[in-house]
């Protein structure tokens, strides 16, 4: 149980298009979602945390209008990375809370190039 | 949330039992301890977590001090596959507070 799928794995795009990550929670509703961004070498940094039906948490330094989050449902979150640049590069990782009490589980992350 | 400390990295032989090193001098009493991987170019996979006792389950054991302020994870028959970053993480229980994310130890397992 409590598995979390991520899509696409990989995308690779042309500088100054948008791209839009998809993270769902398969066998459970989850009321938060996150959003990490990881690049190579280096630890998780959170981007934003995703709540089901407001708006989304963003941390310090993550522009708001350029990565777009939009949680509709208790089982899907997006995150939208609008006139993508190739700084914008990186590994993308959602992860969600299966309960009130249990821990945090992951996708497999989406792989963005931008070119 | 408390920070952890953890070695950088560690090498283990196949087939023997791999004792990963955490100190989180700093947590309090409602924090709990957690533990995960991350297998190159992979999502993070949870393992184990604990308040003050000792825990098992099919894939590790997790021990923590007496006063808490530090723990091992035993991957008691270490593969191949368990070659992968592991990061130590203490967070209150019952939240939906972010994991904050150390550098974690680099866990190379030899044939």
């Amino acid at each position: 149980g409590a598995v979390v799928s991520q899509h696409p794995s990989w995308v690779i795009c042309k500088s100054g298009t948008s791209v839009k990550i998809e993270c769902r929670s398969l066998d459970f509703q989850a009321t938060t979602m996150f959003w990490y961004r990881q690049f190579p070498k280096q630890s998780l940094m959170l981007m934003a945390t995703s709540n089901e039906g407001s708006k989304a948490t963003y941390e310090q330094g993550v522009e708001k209008d350029k990565f777009l989050i939009n949680h509709a449902s208790l089982t899907l979150s997006t995150l939208t990375v609008t006139s993508a640049h190739p700084e914008d590069s990186s590994f993308y990782i959602c992860s969600a809370n299966s309960g009130p009490n249990q821990p945090q589980h992951f996708g497999d992350g989406t792989r963005l190039s931008i070119l | 949330d408390a920070k952890t400390t953890q070695p950088p990295s560690m090498d283990c032989a196949e087939g023997r039992a791999a004792n990963l090193p955490c100190n989180h001098s700093t947590i309090s009493g409602n924090e709990y301890v957690y533990w995960y991987r991350q297998i190159h170019s992979q999502g993070p996979q949870y393992i184990i977590h604990g308040l003050k006792n000792n825990e098992t389950n099919e894939m590790a054991s997790l021990i923590i001090t007496e006063d808490r302020k530090s723990s091992t994870l035993i991957l008691p028959h270490a593969t191949l596959r368990d070659t992968a970053v592991y990061y130590c993480i203490v967070r209150a229980w019952g939240s939906n507070y972010q994991l904050i994310w150390g550098a974690g130890t680099k866990l190379i397992i030899k044939p």
